[in-house]
């Protein structure tokens, strides 16, 4: 079945910091990727996505490319911000359902 | 406009207790999930409503979990003789039409404690 791995947190950065998050997953066929993101207090909301190999989702000044042959859609942000500060999900969405990642906790500090 | 509404926000009970969980979608959606989401965990996929009936259910753990959706709109999770391994966060999520690889639109969650 379908499974993603994800870099356990949580990760604690500075602010103006350079970020990844790695994300690997398992599936067969050509899955859609997504990274979702949960700020305290709040429900998950999707952050971008990329439909197949070598997309690049963005959004917010993250970004992610789907990478076929290292099966990974790692996350990255050039310049983080302490209103970044969140968990942040890497998600293969199936035929209804969608298999999460554990989640990586990110504490950006000013 | 509003977004997914999950109420109680947190629910504390005892362990062979009844509890329900109400979860409200975006009005006009057709599609909602229901996730859980233990502590250092991902959310893990329950069950899919298309409408009134429940297209997949094969996340749901056991037959003590019991969802229903009698007029298409709101939801109700139910959970009989709770466990303390019940203990989590539920999720729920709705969308458009249920199309594979729509998005989903989540709630905050019930954070539900067993003791």
């Amino acid at each position: 079945g379908n499974s993603v791995t994800q870099m356990e947190g949580p990760v604690t950065l500075s602010e103006e910091a350079f970020l990844t998050i790695n994300c690997t997953y398992t599936a067969t066929g050509y899955p859609s990727l997504f990274w979702y993101v949960q700020y305290p207090g709040e429900g998950l909301q999707l952050l971008l996505k990329a439909t197949k190999a070598d997309d690049k989702g963005s959004n917010k000044g993250f970004e992610a490319t789907y990478r076929k042959e290292t099966t990974s859609f790692h996350l990255e942000k050039g310049s983080v911000q302490v209103s970044d500060s969140a968990v942040y999900f890497c998600a293969l969405p199936g035929y209804q359902k969608v298999t999460f990642g554990i989640g990586t906790k990110l504490q950006v500090i000013p | 406009g509003a977004g997914v509404s999950q109420t109680p926000s947190n629910k504390v009970t005892e362990k062979g207790k009844y509890v329900e969980l109400r979860c409200d979608p975006i009005s006009g959606h057709t599609a909602l999930y229901w996730y859980r989401q233990s502590l250092g965990q991902g959310p893990e996929f329950l069950i899919y409503f298309q409408g009134t009936g429940a297209a997949d259910d094969s996340g749901l753990p056991n037959d003590r979990f019991f969802a229903v959706r009698p007029e298409g709109s709101v939801s109700t999770l139910k959970i009989q003789r709770t466990e303390r391994g019940d203990s989590a966060v539920y999720l729920c999520a709705s969308s458009l039409t249920g199309r594979a690889l729509e998005t989903q639109y989540f709630g905050p969650g019930t954070r539900l404690l067993v003791l």
